[in-house]
């Protein structure tokens, strides 16, 4: 079952804040954020396990809420660096290799 | 530094005639997976190998297939490429750790055009 990202698309000027969420009809596990320049491959951000973690570093974030079965991602200050597209890769199981990849959200930032 | 590796970056190949994309990796690494991206999209898991044990995803086509002879490489073969198999392919790794995390890293991928 495919996580449900939203928005599908975010346009920043540099030193906005932005959230990504990411949401699924299933109970999960863990939740993985990836962020992807274009035509590269997808970079590891965080993961997040069963018991609501919250995790960061830098300006970037995230929260899970097992109960509502998603996942928030933000990131504070935007810088251009962070444009590229946001995936979050969901994991029912502790067994390995059944992560399934949202449809991305592309975040641009301007100048 | 320990990473994974895809060779070729950029792989041009006919209809019909059979391909093969590798992956190595140093992290040694116990399991390994195959995604197929299409522009836009989000990669879509082919199948993994956990050691050796093969597991397909129900939806990956018979025209696709892999090899893992050892720990460090892998190996996707397409028999007959279409069309619709042009796409980026990524190869990750992972390691279920003592913390039961299992992040995955990602080559650099390759690029497969059909013509």
């Amino acid at each position: 079952q495919q996580p449900v990202q939203s928005p599908q698309a975010v346009i920043l000027r540099e030193g906005e804040d932005a959230v990504i969420n990411c949401s699924s009809s299933k109970a999960l596990y863990s939740v993985h954020w990836y962020r992807q320049k274009h035509g590269e491959a997808p970079v590891f951000l965080m993961i997040l396990l069963k018991g609501g973690e919250q995790k960061g570093h830098d300006k970037i974030s995230a929260s899970f809420n097992e109960k509502k079965q998603q996942s928030s991602l933000y990131l504070t200050a935007s810088q251009l660096s962070y444009s590229g597209t946001y995936f979050c890769g969901t994991e029912r199981t502790t067994n390995a290799g059944k992560s399934t990849f949202g449809d991305g959200t592309t975040l641009t930032v301007k100048p | 530094d320990a990473m994974v590796i895809q060779n070729p970056r950029y792989q041009v190949t006919q209809f019909g005639k059979p391909v093969t994309l590798s992956c190595s990796q140093t992290l040694n690494h116990n399991v390994m997976y195959w995604y197929q991206q299409k522009s836009s999209q989000a990669p879509k898991l082919l199948f993994h190998y956990y050691d050796k044990d093969f597991n397909n995803e129900a939806d990956t086509p018979d025209n696709f297939q892999s090899r893992r002879p050892n720990t460090s490489f892998c190996f996707l073969d397409i028999r007959s490429p279409g069309l619709g198999d042009a796409a980026m392919y990524l190869c990750a790794t992972s390691i279920p750790a003592a913390g039961r995390e299992e992040t995955q890293y990602f080559g650099p991928g390759t690029r497969l055009l059909v013509l």
